[in-house]
């Protein structure tokens, strides 16, 4: 079983609809990143979370420390929000060592 | 443009030649790491940086990887003797921590660079 799981692996969805990608992780964390990778490989952080909830413009993430649980929603997606989505904690013993998830592929269709 | 810069872009070598890049971080961040990432994974750590210490290398780096950072600025991962298997995209990505202790508990967002991808024929 790996550390940090997301699910679902690959989402589909309509331009407008609200999306929503989990992530759970089994170790004890210091920190949890959000991170979106476009075709290319870039690598963009959208979020860190150690509590509690973050928002940026249509983007929500949210942790729930006790249940070992975070979510990121996409309100009114768009096509240009179709990335690759990855969720990685840090452990707590490290702050360098990311655990990364396998990450979401999602397609948002005009 | 202030985020994090890699160089170069992309890099084609035949096997057995040598190969350096660059990244330039965010210029207040203090810690810098290098991963690579191969088709299809997620990123795996190869070494880290805070100011120009070098405090980890990953068991999977083996020695004809070398990176350096000497003012604490900008560093280099230099990879000898390529082989193919070495192809792979290699990530730099900077953030900022105070204090000295390694350990602290404060984490700054990690900013990525573009990364180079190098592949070896």
């Amino acid at each position: 079983k790996n550390e940090v799981e997301q699910s679902p692996q690959n989402l589909t969805a309509q331009e407008g609809e609200f999306i929503t990608i989990n992530c759970s992780y089994s170790v004890g964390i210091s920190a949890l990143h959000w991170l979106q990778q476009h075709p290319g490989g870039g690598i963009v952080s959208l979020f860190m979370l150690s509590s509690g909830k973050k928002k940026h413009g249509r983007l929500i993430a949210t942790i729930n420390i006790q249940e070992k649980h975070s979510s990121l929603h996409i309100t009114a997606s768009h096509p240009r929000d179709s990335a690759v989505y990855i969720c990685a904690v840090i452990g707590m013993d490290s702050n360098y060592q990311l655990i990364w998830g396998a990450g979401t592929k999602l397609i948002i269709k005009p | 443009d202030t985020g994090v810069s890699q160089n170069p872009r992309h890099k084609i070598t035949k096997r057995g030649q040598n190969v350096t890049f660059r990244c330039d971080p965010i210029s207040e961040h203090n810690r810098l790491y290098w991963y690579r990432q191969t088709l299809g994974q997620g990123p795996e750590f190869l070494t880290y940086f805070q100011n120009e210490a070098q405090l980890e290398k990953s068991r999977l780096l083996s020695d004809r990887f070398s990176a350096e950072r000497p003012k604490g600025s900008f560093s280099t991962l230099e990879i000898q003797r390529t082989e193919q298997g070495d192809s792979a995209m290699y990530l730099c990505a900077s953030s900022y921590s105070p204090g000295q202790d390694l350990y602290f508990s404060y984490n700054s967002p990690l900013h990525f660079g573009n990364g180079t991808r190098l592949t070896v024929t």
